[in-house]
């Protein structure tokens, strides 16, 4: 069975500039979602899909963030304008609705603001 | 607000001995998970622990959760030095809202 998939795996920008990423989730999970894990700390939720409603963005800095879940999918996330306190590793994860409900971790893409 | 602490933040033990991370929470739940994450690497899926009581074990990891006292264990019995990584616990209050602790990085050696 095929994983979370992400992309790209590595992003240098400057400040001020924008950015996207984008997941792809298990098959067949209707949970997505995002977190920012900033280095030596735990992930931080910034958004929950349900299909593709939006269940939890209560972290999300919307002024600068937004995310997108087409046909309750695949997802974007991106960022714009960047800031240099953004540069973390971004993950996204998905879950099923079954009992174990346990969420499945992509390789994440690690964004450098400079 | 859904508080997730865990202790300690950093843990470095022989080879061969044994010893346990906390994880406690501030907000009454039934499912917990731990996660392992290795340097430069994702989040890998250790154990579900879906009621009071619960207790996987799984090689030399084993983790149980007291919901009533808000609290799980993972508790590492004769430690190997592949068990170096961070470790995570989550907690699910929420539509399936996951909350992670701060993180233990556990360095074993020789």
């Amino acid at each position: 069975e095929a994983g979370v998939a992400q992309s790209p795996r590595y992003k240098i920008i400057e400040k001020r500039q924008s950015v996207a990423f984008w997941c792809n989730p298990i098959s067949g999970h209707a949970t997505l979602y995002w977190y920012q894990q900033i280095l030596g700390q735990g992930p931080k939720l910034l958004i929950q899909f349900q299909n593709n409603g939006v269940v939890d963005d209560s972290q999300l800095p919307k002024d600068r963030f937004s995310a997108e879940r087409l046909k309750g999918v695949d997802s974007t996330l991106k960022i714009q304008p960047a800031k240099l306190e953004d540069s973390a590793v971004y993950l996204c994860a998905s879950s099923s609705s079954w009992v174990r409900r346990e969420a499945f971790f992509g390789q994440g893409t690690r964004l450098t603001v400079v | 607000e859904l508080k997730v602490e865990q202790n300690p933040l950093f843990l470095s033990m022989q080879e061969g001995k044994n010893y346990t991370i906390y994880c406690n929470y501030s907000t009454t739940s039934d499912r917990l998970y731990w996660y392992r994450q290795d340097p430069g690497k994702s989040l890998e899926s250790l154990f579900v622990l879906l009621s009071n009581g619960a207790v996987k074990q799984e090689g030399r990891l084993m983790a149980s959760l007291d919901t009533k006292a808000r609290l799980s264990t993972l508790h590492i019995t004769a430690a190997v030095h592949d068990l170096s990584a961070t470790y995570f616990c989550a907690v699910v209050v929420t539509a399936s809202k996951l909350t992670f602790g701060t993180g233990t990085r556990l360095q074993v050696t020789l």
